[in-house]
């Protein structure tokens, strides 16, 4: 079984800000990490995703993650933000060996404030 | 390349109705998968086919079922509407079962639907 832990609810940040928007998993087997953007109106877009390799994950849109194994978690991060990045943003994990449900975190509003 | 299509977009149905939503998968993906969306609640898993087969299945209650057809189209019933199954219903494709563990989900922009 696997779970997903998004920490905050809600992220206001100003415009060219920096934001890290938070996620923990807890997994008895190695998983498969990724972020995922939802504008409103719309479907889930993939931002980002962490199979194996470099830690640090480079995505779309300026977006970038860190795989943290000992913390069990997967950050979300961006140095500046703009506001055309307001959305609800949800982490996920998929177990690597013997199928398994992707599972969603209950998701992190990001509000940019011009 | 066409991406997921879901219809309809909106659905108002009375408490008792049922209901019908579809998804069209992106073209060669062959697994589908159903998610709903409600606020508070984030994505709770429905239920996943992969050629015309159910493979994994969330924990909601009989009155939700599903089927894929063969040209990996898929279909969502929910029977005997209850107000809180109001949500919105997503659709996800993906490329098949050998990739699906590392292969990302494509989401159609989902069904509201409102049950009055």
């Amino acid at each position: 079984a696997q779970s997903v832990t998004q920490l905050d609810s809600q992220v206001p940040v100003f415009e060219e800000a920096p934001v890290e928007l938070r996620c923990n998993y807890s997994s008895s087997v190695s998983v498969y990490l990724f972020w995922y953007v939802q504008y409103p109106n719309q479907g889930l877009q993939l931002l980002l995703k962490y199979l194996s390799g470099s830690t640090l994950v480079k995505g779309i849109n300026g977006f970038e993650a860190e795989f943290n194994k000992s913390q069990t978690s997967f950050h979300l991060r961006k140095p500046s933000v703009h506001i055309s990045d307001t959305a609800e943003y949800f982490c996920a994990v998929s177990a690597i060996r013997g199928y398994q449900k992707v599972t969603f975190g209950i998701g992190t509003k990001l509000q940019v404030i011009p | 390349k066409a991406g997921v299509t879901q219809t309809p977009r909106y659905l108002i149905k009375t408490r008792g109705q049922q209901v019908t939503l579809s998804c069209s998968p992106i073209s060669g993906h062959r697994s589908v998968s159903w998610y709903q969306q409600t606020p508070g609640q984030g994505l709770q898993f429905l239920f996943e086919y992969f050629s015309e087969t159910q493979r994994n299945k969330g924990n909601f209650p009989g009155r939700f079922s599903g089927r894929q057809f063969s040209n990996s189209r898929s279909e969502m019933n929910v029977s005997t509407l209850e107000l809180g199954d109001s949500a919105l219903y997503l659709c996800a494709s993906s490329q098949g079962p050998e990739s699906s563990y590392n292969s990302p989900l494509h989401f159609g922009n989902g069904t509201r639907l409102t049950v009055t």
